[in-house]
């Protein structure tokens, strides 16, 4: 166990549609990161949020939007959803802002867009 | 600009066999390396990290990695695979605290009994 909450576990939804994927990091990590894992596109960061504030971006998508609130969760928000947008996105956290230290990784949220 | 290139999507060796994972990177600064590991149906964890010196790393469960300079190179190795290190195994770079991870595609290990 990671620590790292994120839900739900699995989500089924139609194009078109809007989806929020949360996350409960682990106890005492400001760092929050959002990556994309797919089969053709392997493992892609999304978004990473430091105390609140949006800290990188990466290839996240203008659909996409993310946030970190003042107890730390964080969601990430997926508009117009697309066939494409099918895939595995995880949520993780480190103590430090930068990308110097471990990673804690959840065990993942499965869209699949129908 | 970073990247990873892992040789081999997939690998499959004998129970008892050694285990080379092969990663090459790609870094215009001095590269923090790390592997990673994703058991189905679970999130990544951290196997072993390099940040400076010693270039000979060990992680958990027996493996680890040695980082060549000259090679770009972070190969994970384990000397006598167990059923397991079934798993996909990830490589990763950063260049530190104003980069973010990079990884590659992964290798999916398979091992036979």
């Amino acid at each position: 166990d990671s620590g790292v909450t994120q839900t739900p576990k699995h989500l089924i939804t139609a194009t078109g549609q809007r989806v929020t994927l949360r996350c409960s990091p682990r106890s005492g990590d400001l760092s929050v990161y959002w990556y994309q894992q797919s089969l053709d596109q392997g493992l892609q960061f999304l978004i990473q949020y430091y105390n609140g504030e949006e800290r990188a971006k990466g290839n996240i998508l203008e659909r996409f939007s993310a946030q970190q609130f003042p107890d730390l969760h964080s969601e990430l928000n997926l508009s117009s959803l697309e066939l494409g947008d099918s895939a595995l996105y995880f949520c993780a956290s480190s103590v430090a802002e930068g990308s110097t230290g471990e990673l804690f990784f959840g065990e993942g949220s499965r869209l699949t867009v129908l | 600009a970073q990247s990873v290139t892992q040789l081999g999507s997939h690998v499959s060796v004998s129970e008892g066999a050694l285990v080379l994972l092969r990663c090459n990177y790609s870094s215009s600064v001095p590269p923090y390396l790390f592997w990673y590991v994703q058991y189905p149906n679970q999130g990544l964890q951290l196997l072993l990290k390099y940040t400076t010196g010693a270039t000979l790393v060990k992680g958990i469960n027996g493996f680890e990695a040695e980082f060549k300079k000259s090679e770009t190179s972070f190969h994970l190795t384990k000397p006598s695979a167990h059923m397991s290190d079934a798993a996909e195994y990830f490589c990763a770079v950063s260049g530190g605290s104003n980069y973010q991870l990079t990884f590659g595609k992964g290798t999916l290990l398979t091992v036979n009994p």
